[in-house]
Formats: structure tokens, sequence, C-alpha cells
């Protein structure tokens, strides 16, 4: 069945560190993933999306690794700031068109020690 | 734009009463997607919408739940009669034609006493 999971429900980085959050998936058929950030009383962010065509992608400060062939997922945050510290999301479906559903992991708390 | 707007922010009701929350998408926004959030469950897709009409309903729990969307512009769920184990933050979502990436509402608190 479709299963997505993360490895650590918390993780404890200093400031200034670097971060990586993990996070494994079972649907082979999976080929678009994003990661989702959700601040205490707000609704899950976007933060970075990749498809299964590629291995690598980077935005601002995150990057974000595929390995299909272990089907695992990793963010990660570059100079770790206090405004990171939030609960982590890894979602995928198939398909980049919104033809179906986006299914979440259970998500990683992050903290961030000044 | 003001994003996915939700209403109530929090609601609090007593068991057996009837639940009604709501969503305003993202004007242009397609695909419309109902979500729940406990601590044991994690985040869950009830329902979704594709051009107001509904997809996948298979994670509606049980038929005292209902959604519907009458327009591009609004949906609703409805929980009748609402139970204890139904508090949660329910999370409204949108999503245009071309993406899966998915704009949240800021969630409705769920307190059935």
């Amino acid at each position: 069945g479709e299963n997505v999971g993360l490895h650590l429900p918390t993780l404890s980085v200093q400031e200034g560190d670097n971060s990586i959050i993990n996070c494994a998936y079972s649907n082979s058929a999976s080929d678009y993933f994003i990661w989702y950030k959700q601040e205490s009383g707000k609704g899950p962010q976007f933060i970075i999306d990749i498809r299964s065509n590629m291995d690598k992608r980077q935005g601002q400060r995150v990057t974000v690794l595929l390995n299909k062939t272990v089907k695992h997922l990793s963010l990660q945050i570059a100079a770790t700031q206090p405004g990171d510290s939030a609960v982590y999301f890894c979602a995928e479906t198939r398909g980049s068109s919104n033809t179906g559903k986006l299914i979440f992991g259970q998500g990683t708390t992050l903290q961030v020690k000044p | 734009d003001a994003g996915v707007i939700q209403s109530p922010r929090h609601e609090v009701t007593e068991m057996g009463q009837e639940v009604t929350l709501r969503c305003k998408p993202i004007s242009g926004h397609n695909s419309l997607f109902w979500y729940r959030q406990t601590m044991m469950r994690g985040l869950e897709l009830l329902i979704y919408f594709n051009n107001n009409v509904p997809i996948d309903d298979s994670g509606m729990p049980e038929d005292r739940f209902s959604a519907k969307m009458p327009n591009a512009s609004f949906s609703t769920l409805k929980i009748q009669p609402s139970e204890p184990r139904d508090s949660a933050v329910y999370f409204c979502a949108s999503s245009p034609r071309d993406r899966v990436v998915y704009t949240f509402g800021s969630g409705t608190r769920l307190t059935v006493v």
C-alpha cells in the first residue's frame, strides 16, 4: 500500500548548522515529491519539489535529494535559523499535474537551538 | 491574493451537534482538498474536488461526514452528528490546474466535547 514515512520524529540542531530531514516512501510508482513546512498554528507551506527524473534540486538554503533506488527523499537546510523551527512533511503523488492526490508523511519536528 | 480562507478558525461544539466548516479556495485554482490532521494519524486526505466535482472521497471516515462544492469559490465540510473523536484540525487546500502544489488554509481547530 501507499506509505510515506519519516525516520526521525524530532531533530534538534544548533543554529548555523546544517539540517538533514529524511523521508522514505514505498510507492515505487510515485514520480513527484514535495516538502512542506508547518509552523505552529498554521497550515503546511510549500518549500520545494522534485520530479522523479531528477536526483537533486536546490532552492534558497534548501536542497532536496531523491534516491529512487532505495525510495528515499531528504531535505537539507543550510545554516539553519531559528525561523526554520517547524514540522516538515514530505509528500508524494503520481504525476505532476493535479490528477491525483498528495499523500503526506508523518512529519519531523525540527528544533533549532540558539 | 488572500490565499485559501477557512472559517471558523476555532470551533467548540457538543457531541451530537452538526458542524460546518467552510473554505474559499484561491481564485483560479481548479482543485480543492479537505485534510484532517491529528497527532495520531497525521495529515489525512478526506476528499478532493476537480472543477467542483468530487473525485475521491475514499478518505471520508463515515457517513457522518459530507462535503460539497457548489461553485468554484466555496466548499463546505459537514459533520453530523459530531463525536469527540472528530476533534482535529481540518485543513482546506487548493491547487491550480497544472501543478500538484497545494496552498493550504490556516485550518479550523475543531473540538467536540
